[in-house]
């Protein structure tokens, strides 16, 4: 059974800082990793999508990168900002379970001004 | 805008009652999925539609049923509400195929008294 597991579960950071997120899945065997930004009380916000064959993909001041291999993910945030403060989360795509989907519990990021 | 849509946005409920929670989306996407979303849990796929006509269980579906109304439409309805299905809602949808975008609501808040 796929496990997907993020650390740190908080973190807080000074504004203009770049900072990395991660994002471990225990089944190498992925479709695809997508990064989700959720606002409090808000819905999940789509912000990368990586298939099983690229390494990389690139938003403005965000990248993700992936480790098939290795069973990692990182979210790099350059020149964080006070409106990043979110929680991020990663889900992957692994073709187990109905939908296919597993979700970390995601990463709680507060910049601070 | 182009999206998914949940409606109601907030509801209050005594317990034994029923109601449905309504998803709508107008991306012409095949596959629709509902959510809950709880403190410590993550969340966790109540049921999950391929396509128009199927529905499938998922992770925690006791309590629920659901409806694929057409290609639109997924409905979840709560026959008799107790107080465990406190919880926010999340509807989600997604393309063909695993390699598409996941893309949510903005999640109904349920409060079961």
């Amino acid at each position: 059974k796929q496990e997907v597991t993020q650390i740190p579960a908080a973190l807080s950071v000074p504004e203009g800082e770049n900072l990395v997120l991660n994002c471990s899945f225990t089944d190498s065997a992925i479709y695809n990793l997508q990064w989700f930004r959720q606002d409090p009380g808000k819905g999940l916000t789509s912000l990368l999508l990586i298939q099983s064959s690229q390494r990389e993909q690139t938003s403005g001041r965000l990248n993700a990168s992936l480790d098939k291999s290795s069973g990692r993910s990182t979210l790099y945030i350059a020149a964080s900002q006070p409106g990043d403060s979110a929680t991020y989360l990663c889900a992957v795509t692994s073709g187990g379970g109905a939908d296919g989907l597993t979700f970390g519990k995601g990463t709680h990021l507060i910049i601070q001004p | 805008n182009a999206g998914v849509t949940q409606t109601p946005k907030f509801q209050v409920l005594k317990t034994g009652q029923s109601m449905t929670l309504q998803c709508a989306q107008d991306m012409n996407h095949n596959s629709m999925y509902w959510y809950r979303q709880d403190p410590g849990m993550g969340l966790r796929l109540i049921y999950y539609s391929a396509s128009e006509g199927t529905t499938d269980k998922g992770e925690v579906p006791n309590g629920y049923n659901v409806s694929r109304l057409n290609k639109r439409e997924f409905s979840l309805r709560l026959e008799s509400a107790a107080p465990s299905q406190t919880s926010v809602y999340f509807c989600a949808s997604r393309g063909q195929g695993w390699a598409n975008v996941l893309t949510f609501g903005a999640g109904s808040r349920l409060t079961v008294l």
